[in-house]
């Protein structure tokens, strides 16, 4: 149960696209579609923004968008705004009904 | 709507135990599965442990694996974790958090609480 690699942090002007990177193995992210992003604003309960690697649940932002190629599943948010400033976190079905999360993206918007 | 209320927190000494609840309110409990979440002081998320709808499928993270016991009461819609031989490494904030699928032990969280603060030290 290693834990999924994510960039520490990321950052983008107001109007600019940013992607973030979850990074696993064949035994997690490479081995189901099952990826899922969270995002987490300080003292706040995170929130989901992408299940199943590229559905968006309801009331999340079609500028929030999700994709997956081989063992690395990545986060786009495209015309970023000062309220998409938070923490990201991604996490994979692991098998045997286990879950892993990354290690969490602080997103900067400049 | 979802509702999620985490309690049982607080100061606890090393090697000791607490019993974390959750009480859940707003959607038919016994159709989810749920987890506990944590995250340690200025570190990440990790998922702690799960427990489908009908309790058959119980999982834990290696980290907590034989210290830790999940448990949920469908009668009073209510989610437990049992955490005994506290280490230091197990302060965090813990969360109760709702899977996304009806009738499956899940794999994603469509609601989390707000959380509760366990500190474990001398």
């Amino acid at each position: 149960q290693s834990a999924l690699t994510q960039p520490a942090s990321v950052s983008g002007s107001p109007g600019q696209s940013i992607t973030i990177s979850c990074t696993g193995t064949i035994t997690d992210v490479g081995g189901y579609n099952l990826v899922s992003w969270y995002q987490s604003h300080p003292g706040k309960a995170p929130k989901l923004v992408i299940y199943d690697v590229t559905k968006r649940p309801s009331g999340i932002s079609n500028r929030f968008s999700g994709s997956k190629s081989v063992n690395t599943a990545s986060l786009t948010i495209s015309g970023l705004q000062a309220e998409d400033e938070a923490d990201y976190f991604c996490c994979s079905y692991a098998g045997y009904s286990t879950l892993v999360f990354g290690g969490g993206t602080k997103l900067t918007v400049l | 709507e979802v509702q999620l209320v985490e309690s049982g927190g607080g100061l606890v000494q090393p090697g000791r135990s607490l019993r974390l609840s959750c009480a859940a309110s707003g959607f038919s409990f016994d159709d989810y599965g749920m987890h506990w979440v944590r995250q340690a002081p200025g570190k990440g998320l990790e998922w702690v442990s799960g427990i489908s709808w009908n309790s058959g499928d119980i999982t834990y993270a290696d980290s907590v694996k034989g210290r830790f016991t999940i448990s949920r009461d469908n009668a009073k819609n209510s989610l437990y974790l049992q955490m005994n031989s506290l280490r230091p490494e197990d302060t965090a904030l813990y969360y109760c958090a709702k899977d996304g699928r009806r009738l499956s032990f899940g794999d994603y969280f469509d609601s989390w609480g707000q959380g509760t603060l366990v500190t474990v030290s001398s």
